[in-house]
């Protein structure tokens, strides 16, 4: 079985554009997760997706959105870049819920400058 | 909200000694899961715990479940250079079981 991927692997945007990530599930797996990782803050939860449906967000603000297709391939987008948006996204997705064992992509490396 | 803290934030072994890292959560958790990330890399699932009490042995890794089910530890025996990465844990609160938070993580340094 294929893993997750992520599109694309490395990312160089400046302030105020906006980014599109996405990211293609294992085949069968119907929940998708986004989380964002820094050297400071560790893995941040940004939000699920299970069957089309934003079930679970963290506390992330409005500029990070997300959605998610019928053949469970997801998108993340961020609006309004700022330098603190610089990050590694990483992509997982879940045979069940976001409770159950998470399957890591290689993730997105996001520089803001 | 949920809070997922590990420590050591970092430990540096020598090849042949042992590491543990200690997950304590803030609110009682359905389970508990650990993930290993490589340098460079992304995290990998290694494995889930339910049960109180519970403990679990992947050859030189053992993992337990406190019987509270608010904390959880990681033992490596005789580590090795493959061992290098940083170990989260992560867990959903039992009134929340939808959302996995992810502890802060240790990382893993051995010298051979």
């Amino acid at each position: 079985k294929a893993g997750v991927t992520q599109t694309p692997r490395y990312l160089i945007k400046t302030r105020g554009q906006q980014v599109t990530l996405s990211c293609s599930p294992i085949s069968g797996h119907r929940s998708v997760s986004w989380y964002q990782q820094t050297p400071g803050q560790g893995l941040q939860f940004l939000f699920e997706y299970f069957s089309e449906t934003q079930r679970n967000k963290g506390n992330f603000p409005g500029r990070f959105s997300g959605r998610q297709f019928s053949n469970s391939r997801s998108e993340m987008n961020v609006s309004t870049l700022e330098l603190g948006d610089s990050a590694l996204y990483l992509c997982a997705s879940s045979p069940l819920r976001n409770s159950y064992e998470q399957y890591f992509g290689p993730g997105t490396r996001l520089t803001v400058t | 909200g949920q809070q997922v803290m590990q420590i050591p934030q970092y430990q540096h072994v020598q090849e042949g000694e042992d590491f543990t890292t200690y997950c304590n959560s803030s609110t009682t958790l359905s389970n508990i899961q650990w993930y290993k990330q490589r340098p460079g890399g992304h995290p990998v699932f290694l494995i889930q715990l339910v049960k109180s009490g519970e403990v679990k042995k992947q050859k030189r890794l053992t993992f337990q479940f406190g019987e509270a089910k608010k904390n959880s530890s990681l033992h490596i025996t005789a580590t090795q250079t493959t061992d290098v990465g940083t170990y989260f844990c992560a867990g959903s609160d039992v009134y929340n079981t939808d959302k996995l938070i992810f502890g802060t993580g240790t990382r893993l340094q051995v010298f051979p």
